[in-house]
C-alpha cells in the first residue's frame, strides 16, 4: 500500500500569513493514464472532510483562490496564501492512483497562533 | 441540494453486528461509485470500502475483509455497510462519500454516523 507522509503534523500560523503543508508518497503517484491522483481535503472541527484540491493543483468548486496545490511524482504541497480564521482544522492529502486501497496522510493540524 | 445522510450508528458490544445506511439525494446516485471512510476518535481518515455504480466492483481495506460487507440499492438511492464481529478498534465515525470518476476523489461527504464498540 502507498504510504502518505505529511509534514508538519501541526502548524501554528498567524492570521494573514501564509501556510504550507507537505505530503510525500512512498511511490510515484503518476497513473498509467498520465494523471496524478493526489487530492487535498480540509476537515474543520466537528465537520466532515471537504474536498479542496484534486489532481494535484485543481481547486474544487467554491474553494477560495488562497488555496493552491503543487507538486509532482512523490512530493506535493498545499499552500494557503493568507490564513483566515475559518481555515483552522486538519488537512489531509489522499492518493487514488494506486487503488485499492485509497490512502490518506496522517493529517496536519492548522491552528492560529 | 446534493446530500448524503448516514444513519444506523450506535453503541454495540464486541462481537455484535450493525448495519449502516447512507441516503443520497440531489444527484443521480445510480451513476456513481460510493465509498465508506472511517475516523477513529482523535485519529485520521481510513478508507474502508468501495462499490461501483452497478455493484460489479467491490473493494475493501485488507484489514476488514470478511467482517464488513458493502452494498447498495439504486432503486432506493441508498448505500449500506453491514458490519459483523465488531471489535473495539472499529469504534469510529463512519462517513459515506461519493466518488467523482473524472477527478478520482471524494467530492461529497456525509456528516457521518458514530459507531462505538464497547462492553
Amino acid at each position: 500500500d502507498i504510504v502518505m507522509t505529511q509534514t508538519p503534523l501541526s502548524s501554528p500560523v498567524t492570521l494573514g500569513q501564509p501556510a504550507s503543508i507537505s505530503c510525500r508518497s512512498s511511490q510515484s503517484l503518476v497513473h498509467s493514464d498520465g494523471n496524478t491522483y493526489l487530492s487535498w481535503l480540509q476537515q474543520r472541527p466537528g465537520q466532515p472532510p471537504r474536498l479542496l484540491i484534486y489532481r494535484v493543483s485543481n481547486r474544487f468548486s467554491g474553494v477560495p483562490d488562497r488555496f493552491s496545490g503543487s507538486g509532482a511524482g512523490t512530493d506535493f504541497t498545499l499552500k494557503i496564501s493568507r490564513v483566515e480564521a475559518e481555515d483552522v482544522g486538519v488537512y489531509y492529502c489522499m492518493q487514488a492512483t494506486h487503488f485499492p486501497p485509497y490512502t490518506f496522510g496522517q493529517g496536519t493540524k492548522l491552528e492560529i497562533k | 441540494e446534493v446530500q448524503l445522510v448516514e444513519s444506523g450508528g450506535g453503541l454495540v458490544k464486541p462481537g455484535e453486528s450493525l448495519r449502516l445506511s447512507c441516503a443520497a439525494s440531489g444527484f443521480s446516485f445510480r451513476y456513481f461509485t460510493m465509498n465508506w471512510v472511517r475516523q477513529a476518535p482523535g485519529k485520521g481518515l481510513e478508507w474502508v470500502s468501495s462499490i461501483s455504480s452497478s455493484s460489479d466492483s467491490i473493494y475493501y481495506v485488507d484489514s476488514l475483509k470478511g467482517r464488513f460487507t458493502i452494498s447498495r440499492d439504486n432503486t432506493k438511492n441508498s448505500l449500506y455497510l453491514q458490519m459483523n464481529s465488531l471489535r473495539a478498534e472499529d469504534t469510529a465515525v463512519y462517513y459515506c462519500a461519493r466518488e467523482r470518476p473524472d477527478i478520482e476523489t471524494f467530492d461529497i461527504w456525509g456528516q457521518g454516523t458514530m459507531v462505538t464498540v464497547s462492553s
